[in-house]
């Protein structure tokens, strides 16, 4: 019930268009969905997050799609470009519980 | 602020041999925690603390010891190294416990015990 599935395991996608990555989780507590971006060498940092009170949050190029019912949540990247090229991890944390649960990662590359 | 680091960058051990990895942050965060990154495994959480003198164990805690005698340091501490540790190590900082709080993390240490 503490998992975080994620897929796909990797991806590309000509530059230009819209990379979708999607993660399902099981525990209805969940209230925190954060996705992170990391470049080969660097660690880990906060890309966009939602609560589960919004369906959907758009930040520039990217948007989170959430789906309560489903108990589905998707990272979209709009007019791909070759600098997005990273791996990508959903992740899941519930009210005073701070621990975050890490999907496996997503290794997007972009083609230019 | 330098934000969170991580020391060193690389290291290679022999099993058997002992080692502390270095963690520290500037941005006085209460909560602080050990990662290590395996190739199609995510990030797997070793230990944390969320408070200086409170530690406990995450996911993977065995082989690894940890203190946080201040606010701003963490060390992880490899007791006798094993091929099985051989992994990007990541410490990373959050400004409290709370829930939907972003966490900050390190450059990463490569580790591989031979």
């Amino acid at each position: 019930q503490q998992q975080v599935k994620q897929s796909p395991q990797s991806l590309i996608v000509q530059k230009g268009g819209i990379s979708i990555i999607n993660c399902a989780y099981e525990n209805t507590a969940f209230d925190y969905f954060p996705w992170y971006q990391q470049f080969p060498g660097k660690g880990p940092a906060l890309l966009i997050a939602i609560r589960p009170d919004v369906s959907e949050k758009k930040e520039g190029r990217f948007t989170i799609s959430f789906n309560k019912s489903a108990k589905q949540f998707s990272l979209h990247i709009m007019d791909s470009q070759p600098g997005d090229s990273a791996t990508y991890f959903c992740a899941a944390s519930k009210g005073s519980n701070y621990q975050l649960i890490w999907g496996a990662g997503t290794k997007l590359i972009i083609k230019p | 602020n330098a934000g969170v680091t991580q020391t060193p960058k690389f290291q290679v051990l022999k099993t058997g041999q002992s080692m502390t990895l270095q963690c520290a942050q500037d941005m006085n965060h209460e909560y602080m925690s050990w990662y290590r990154q395996d190739p199609g495994m995510g990030l797997r959480l070793i230990h944390y603390s969320v408070g200086a003198g409170i530690t406990d164990q995450g996911e993977v805690p065995n082989g690894y010891n940890v203190s946080r005698s201040t606010t701003e340091d963490f060390p992880l501490r490899l007791l006798s190294a094993a091929p099985s540790q051989t992994s990007v190590y990541f410490c990373a900082s959050s400004y409290s416990v709370a829930s939907g709080n972003e966490q900050f993390f390190g450059p990463g240490t490569r580790l591989t015990v031979l």
